[in-house]
């Protein structure tokens, strides 16, 4: 099947820790990304990475740190830095290129709680 | 500044009625628009994307476009209580790549 996983599905901090949130995705895209999401909002761009050893800052980039060593692999290390950091983490993943659909499709997500 | 902006609602239709949801948005740049059903505590699945000026129907989904007016609009034909969900409306400057967010709707379909 191909999709995008994200793991875990919950995952608790305590103060201080850093956390690594993972993502992979089979469907040969380029671009990944991710975004954070606080109850009753929309979704904000943390990272996103058009190709392989490449990645740029969105909007609330502070405190998280990504990499991007392999196509299929964009894991998320939320840092002590990030002050309020429990939220729902969603992954996304779409075809690199200008062409009009460039639709994204995400992951299942990882709920973040700070303790 | 939200460059996408829809009304948080809730937005509550009886069951086998329209329900019409609404997004402007203030960057014409913005091309390409998508439309996002959220269930609760579940991820964004993808229904709808619109690129040209008018009506793009799928089933009882139906998507509409002004890009002079700069609004987009998500049109639901009898609507069934699983359609009860937020509904995100993102929009897409192709230059950048990036998906711009709503705060998203959220539907509720009373039976």
């Amino acid at each position: 099947d191909g999709g995008i996983t994200q793991s875990p599905k919950y995952l608790f901090r305590k103060e201080g820790q850093n956390v690594t949130l993972s993502c992979e995705q089979n469907l040969n895209h380029d671009a990944m990304y991710w975004y954070r999401q606080d109850p009753g909002q929309g979704l904000r761009l943390i990272y996103y990475s058009q190709i392989v050893n490449d990645f740029q800052k969105g909007d609330i980039a502070e405190g998280y740190s990504v990499s991007r060593e392999k196509k299929e692999s964009f894991p998320l290390t939320v840092t002590s830095a990030q002050k309020n950091p429990t939220a729902f983490y969603l992954c996304a993943s779409s075809i690199q290129g200008i062409i009009p659909h460039n639709e994204q499709f995400f992951g299942p997500g990882t709920r973040l709680t700070v303790l | 500044q939200k460059e996408v902006e829809q009304n948080s609602g809730p937005l509550s239709v009886p069951e086998g009625a329209i329900a019409s949801l609404n997004c402007t948005y203030s960057d014409r740049g913005s091309q390409s628009f998508f439309w996002y059903r959220q269930y609760s505590g579940k991820s964004p699945e993808l229904i709808m994307s619109i690129y040209s000026n008018g009506d793009k129907e799928d089933g009882r989904f139906t998507a509409q476009l002004n890009k002079a007016s700069q609004y987009v609009s998500l049109l639901i034909r009898d609507s069934q209580p699983s359609d009860s969900a937020t509904y995100l409306c993102a929009g897409l400057v192709y230059a950048g790549n990036m998906l711009t967010f709503g705060g998203g709707t959220r539907l509720m379909v009373k039976p």
